[in-house]
Protein backbone atom coordinates (compact mmCIF):
# COMPACT_ATOMS: atom_id res chain seq x y z
CA UNK A 1 0.00 0.00 0.00
CA UNK A 2 1.38 3.26 -1.11
CA UNK A 3 1.66 5.41 1.52
CA UNK A 4 0.00 8.54 0.11
CA UNK A 5 -2.80 7.80 -2.11
CA UNK A 6 -4.82 9.79 -4.36
CA UNK A 7 -8.66 9.61 -5.70
CA UNK A 8 -9.77 9.58 -8.42
CA UNK A 9 -6.68 8.72 -10.74
CA UNK A 10 -8.33 9.78 -13.91
CA UNK A 11 -11.47 12.50 -13.59
CA UNK A 12 -13.26 14.37 -16.29
CA UNK A 13 -15.77 17.16 -15.90
CA UNK A 14 -17.83 19.69 -18.12
CA UNK A 15 -16.92 22.99 -17.72
CA UNK A 16 -18.20 24.71 -15.04
CA UNK A 17 -18.56 21.79 -12.59
CA UNK A 18 -17.18 21.71 -9.19
CA UNK A 19 -14.22 19.15 -8.86
CA UNK A 20 -12.70 17.15 -5.56
CA UNK A 21 -9.50 15.05 -5.69
CA UNK A 22 -8.42 13.38 -2.66
CA UNK A 23 -4.99 12.83 -1.06
CA UNK A 24 -4.80 10.16 1.79
CA UNK A 25 -1.64 9.50 3.78
CA UNK A 26 -0.40 7.06 6.33
CA UNK A 27 2.83 8.80 7.32
CA UNK A 28 3.13 11.51 10.12
CA UNK A 29 3.82 15.00 8.43
CA UNK A 30 4.47 18.38 8.67
CA UNK A 31 2.91 19.66 5.71
CA UNK A 32 1.17 18.47 2.49
CA UNK A 33 1.54 20.27 -0.56
CA UNK A 34 -0.27 19.89 -3.68
CA UNK A 35 1.15 20.81 -6.85
CA UNK A 36 -0.01 21.11 -10.93
CA UNK A 37 1.30 19.42 -14.10
CA UNK A 38 0.42 20.17 -17.20
CA UNK A 39 1.28 17.52 -20.14
CA UNK A 40 5.03 18.19 -21.42
CA UNK A 41 5.62 20.82 -18.49
CA UNK A 42 6.78 21.24 -15.46
CA UNK A 43 5.32 21.03 -11.84
CA UNK A 44 3.68 24.19 -9.93
CA UNK A 45 3.77 24.18 -6.35
CA UNK A 46 -0.05 25.32 -5.98
CA UNK A 47 -0.68 24.97 -1.89
CA UNK A 48 1.73 23.85 0.90
CA UNK A 49 -0.81 23.39 3.94
CA UNK A 50 -0.05 21.62 8.12
CA UNK A 51 -3.82 22.50 8.91
CA UNK A 52 -7.25 24.20 7.68
CA UNK A 53 -7.69 25.37 4.85
CA UNK A 54 -6.10 27.51 1.99
CA UNK A 55 -7.78 29.40 -1.17
CA UNK A 56 -5.94 30.55 -3.96
CA UNK A 57 -8.58 32.05 -6.96
CA UNK A 58 -10.65 29.26 -7.63
CA UNK A 59 -8.47 26.62 -6.21
CA UNK A 60 -9.33 25.36 -2.29
CA UNK A 61 -6.60 22.99 -0.21
CA UNK A 62 -8.35 21.84 2.80
CA UNK A 63 -6.49 19.45 5.56
CA UNK A 64 -7.71 17.03 8.12
CA UNK A 65 -4.68 16.19 10.27
CA UNK A 66 -6.50 13.54 12.53
CA UNK A 67 -8.10 11.71 9.17
CA UNK A 68 -4.75 11.97 7.22
CA UNK A 69 -6.75 13.07 4.57
CA UNK A 70 -6.46 16.44 2.05
CA UNK A 71 -8.61 17.45 -0.34
CA UNK A 72 -8.23 20.13 -3.75
CA UNK A 73 -11.30 21.65 -4.82
CA UNK A 74 -11.71 23.47 -8.01
CA UNK A 75 -14.49 25.49 -8.62
CA UNK A 76 -16.48 26.81 -12.13
CA UNK A 77 -13.68 24.68 -13.82
CA UNK A 78 -12.25 25.63 -16.93
CA UNK A 79 -10.56 23.55 -19.56
CA UNK A 80 -7.28 25.24 -18.80
CA UNK A 81 -7.37 23.58 -15.58
CA UNK A 82 -6.69 20.38 -17.20
CA UNK A 83 -3.87 18.82 -15.69
CA UNK A 84 -2.20 16.37 -13.65
CA UNK A 85 -2.73 17.16 -9.78
CA UNK A 86 -0.17 15.45 -7.12
CA UNK A 87 -0.46 15.92 -3.81
CA UNK A 88 2.85 15.06 -1.77
CA UNK A 89 3.42 14.64 1.78
CA UNK A 90 6.31 16.14 3.37
CA UNK A 91 7.40 13.70 5.79
CA UNK A 92 8.89 14.26 9.84
CA UNK A 93 11.98 13.63 8.31
CA UNK A 94 11.72 16.48 5.78
CA UNK A 95 10.88 14.01 2.88
CA UNK A 96 8.28 14.27 -0.05
CA UNK A 97 6.41 11.57 -0.63
CA UNK A 98 4.12 11.93 -3.53
CA UNK A 99 1.18 10.35 -4.89
CA UNK A 100 0.78 9.13 -8.30
CA UNK A 101 -1.19 12.03 -9.63
CA UNK A 102 -4.73 12.53 -10.43
CA UNK A 103 -5.54 13.21 -14.87
CA UNK A 104 -8.03 15.52 -15.00
CA UNK A 105 -9.45 16.76 -17.95
CA UNK A 106 -11.85 19.40 -18.40
CA UNK A 107 -14.25 19.87 -21.50
CA UNK A 108 -16.10 22.58 -22.69
CA UNK B 1 16.28 35.37 -13.71
CA UNK B 2 15.35 34.40 -10.22
CA UNK B 3 14.21 31.10 -10.31
CA UNK B 4 15.09 27.22 -10.98
CA UNK B 5 16.99 25.99 -14.30
CA UNK B 6 17.49 22.57 -15.32
CA UNK B 7 19.50 21.32 -18.01
CA UNK B 8 19.69 20.27 -20.90
CA UNK B 9 15.79 19.81 -21.29
CA UNK B 10 15.97 16.67 -23.64
CA UNK B 11 18.92 14.47 -24.21
CA UNK B 12 19.56 11.31 -26.11
CA UNK B 13 22.67 9.21 -24.85
CA UNK B 14 23.62 5.51 -25.51
CA UNK B 15 24.06 2.87 -23.18
CA UNK B 16 27.05 2.56 -21.37
CA UNK B 17 28.27 6.84 -21.91
CA UNK B 18 28.47 9.09 -18.59
CA UNK B 19 25.43 11.85 -18.35
CA UNK B 20 25.73 15.03 -16.58
CA UNK B 21 21.83 16.44 -15.93
CA UNK B 22 22.73 20.46 -14.06
CA UNK B 23 20.50 21.85 -11.76
CA UNK B 24 20.95 25.47 -10.82
CA UNK B 25 18.87 27.81 -8.48
CA UNK B 26 18.90 31.41 -7.57
CA UNK B 27 16.94 31.44 -4.11
CA UNK B 28 20.25 30.15 -1.82
CA UNK B 29 17.51 27.55 -0.70
CA UNK B 30 18.97 25.20 1.18
CA UNK B 31 17.47 22.23 0.36
CA UNK B 32 17.58 20.69 -3.51
CA UNK B 33 16.27 16.85 -4.79
CA UNK B 34 16.28 14.79 -7.87
CA UNK B 35 13.70 12.85 -8.93
CA UNK B 36 12.32 11.05 -11.34
CA UNK B 37 8.94 10.34 -13.19
CA UNK B 38 8.02 7.20 -14.60
CA UNK B 39 4.70 6.15 -15.36
CA UNK B 40 2.60 4.71 -12.65
CA UNK B 41 5.19 5.19 -9.83
CA UNK B 42 5.31 8.98 -9.78
CA UNK B 43 7.62 11.17 -8.92
CA UNK B 44 10.78 9.13 -7.06
CA UNK B 45 13.51 11.03 -4.97
CA UNK B 46 16.67 9.79 -6.51
CA UNK B 47 19.30 12.01 -3.91
CA UNK B 48 18.81 15.19 -1.91
CA UNK B 49 21.00 17.55 -0.38
CA UNK B 50 20.60 19.68 2.49
CA UNK B 51 23.29 22.03 2.30
CA UNK B 52 26.47 22.30 0.18
CA UNK B 53 28.58 19.15 0.82
CA UNK B 54 25.83 17.51 2.51
CA UNK B 55 24.23 14.76 0.04
CA UNK B 56 22.27 11.75 0.94
CA UNK B 57 20.71 9.31 -1.11
CA UNK B 58 16.96 8.80 -1.41
CA UNK B 59 14.57 6.15 -2.84
CA UNK B 60 16.47 5.11 -6.02
CA UNK B 61 19.94 6.22 -5.73
CA UNK B 62 21.84 2.93 -7.72
CA UNK B 63 23.55 4.25 -10.52
CA UNK B 64 23.38 7.90 -10.02
CA UNK B 65 25.85 10.15 -8.33
CA UNK B 66 25.72 14.02 -7.09
CA UNK B 67 27.46 16.61 -5.95
CA UNK B 68 26.64 20.14 -4.08
CA UNK B 69 29.91 22.01 -4.11
CA UNK B 70 28.04 25.73 -4.31
CA UNK B 71 24.44 25.84 -2.51
CA UNK B 72 22.97 26.89 -6.50
CA UNK B 73 23.89 23.72 -7.90
CA UNK B 74 22.79 20.41 -7.79
CA UNK B 75 24.79 17.89 -10.32
CA UNK B 76 23.31 14.33 -11.10
CA UNK B 77 25.16 12.06 -12.96
CA UNK B 78 24.37 8.74 -14.41
CA UNK B 79 27.64 6.55 -14.28
CA UNK B 80 26.71 4.19 -17.12
CA UNK B 81 23.59 4.92 -18.48
CA UNK B 82 21.24 1.76 -18.53
CA UNK B 83 17.64 1.78 -20.52
CA UNK B 84 16.13 1.47 -16.93
CA UNK B 85 17.00 4.90 -16.36
CA UNK B 86 15.08 6.29 -19.60
CA UNK B 87 13.12 8.72 -17.50
CA UNK B 88 11.67 12.39 -16.81
CA UNK B 89 14.05 14.15 -13.83
CA UNK B 90 13.02 16.61 -12.07
CA UNK B 91 14.95 18.66 -10.04
CA UNK B 92 13.54 20.99 -7.28
CA UNK B 93 14.71 23.11 -4.42
CA UNK B 94 12.81 24.68 -0.98
CA UNK B 95 13.72 26.41 2.11
CA UNK B 96 13.87 25.47 5.42
CA UNK B 97 10.02 26.23 5.74
CA UNK B 98 9.08 27.14 2.34
CA UNK B 99 7.08 25.37 -0.20
CA UNK B 100 9.10 23.47 -2.79
CA UNK B 101 10.02 24.68 -6.69
CA UNK B 102 10.47 22.45 -9.34
CA UNK B 103 12.62 22.78 -12.51
CA UNK B 104 11.22 22.47 -15.85
CA UNK B 105 12.37 18.76 -16.15
CA UNK B 106 14.70 16.99 -18.34
CA UNK B 107 13.95 14.15 -20.28
CA UNK B 108 16.39 11.82 -20.95
CA UNK B 109 16.17 8.82 -23.82
CA UNK B 110 18.87 6.31 -23.24
CA UNK B 111 18.94 3.64 -26.66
Amino acid sequence: KNEVEQSPQNLTAQEGEFITINCSYSVGISALHWLQQHPGGGIVSLFMLSSGKKKHGRLIATINIQEKHSSLHITASHPRDSAVYICAARTNTDKLIFGTGTRLQVFP
Amino acid sequence: DAGITQSPRYKITETGRQVTLMCHQTWSHSYMFWYRQDLGHGLRLIYYSAAADITDKGEVPDGYVVSRSKTENFPLTLESATRSQTSVYFCASRGVRTEAFFGQGTRLTVV
